[in-house]
């Protein structure tokens, strides 16, 4: 257990539905990601924050996503209007940005099934 | 575009031997560089983070930087059946760029 908390583990849902992720970090990291991931592919950044600020969302991330981190604790993604293609892992992962190497840890997925 | 690229395996060793992981990157910016053991419907697990070339050893893992040339690798000695997982290499620059990941299965 690395400390990071996801919610729910999965989630089965209709397309065209709305669905939302929570993500709690541990507690002292400033930096929360979010992650979309395929079978036999790697991670896909969507989004970070540091603290409250969102400071960069991927360029073909699709405007039915989006994420907010409320006093830069939790983090909740929502995807509006889901698609069979929006069914992926959903990986959140925090880190402490100071001095040295930033190191991720991730915590244990959403695995979204869109039918 | 930025890429970091894994043989996508399988990968099969014998328990007891040494297994081999190789990633190469494009990136010359990129400074550090990690590997993440992924078990199967599971969540990324950091294992190892280097950013100077040579060797890094932590218990029966070592990771290995040639900025030269531009790949990382990872060795693990006396593998177990439980090492086997997927294997992701990571570079980072201002933001991390993943690799597809390696299958490796340890044999009894």
């Amino acid at each position: 257990d690395t400390g990071v908390s996801q919610n729910p583990r999965h989630k089965i849902t209709k397309r065209g539905q709305n669905v939302t992720f929570r993500c709690d970090p541990i507690s002292e990291h400033n930096r929360l990601y979010w992650y979309r991931q395929t079978l036999g592919q790697g991670p896909e950044f969507l989004t970070y924050f540091q603290n409250e600020a969102q400071l960069e969302k991927s360029r073909l991330l699709s405007d039915r996503f989006s994420a907010e981190r409320p006093k830069g604790s939790f983090s909740t993604l929502e995807i509006q209007r889901t698609e069979q293609g929006d069914s992926a892992m959903y990986l959140c992962a925090s880190s402490l940005r100071g001095t040295g190497v930033e190191k991720l840890f991730f915590g244990s997925g959403t695995q979204l099934s869109v039918l | 575009q930025k890429e970091v690229e894994q043989n996508s395996g399988p990968l099969s060793v014998p328990e007891g031997a040494i297994a081999s992981l190789n990633c190469t990157y494009s990136d010359r910016g990129s400074q550090s560089f990690f590997w993440y053991r992924q078990y199967s419907g599971k969540s990324p697990e950091l294992i190892m983070s280097i950013y100077s070339n040579g060797d890094k050893e932590d218990g029966r893992f070592t990771a290995q930087l040639n900025k030269a040339s531009q790949y990382v690798s990872l060795l693990i000695r006396d593998s177990q059946p439980s090492d086997s997982a997927t294997y992701l290499c990571a570079g980072l620059n201002y933001q991390l760029i993943w690799g597809a990941g390696t299958k490796l299965i340890i044999k009894p």
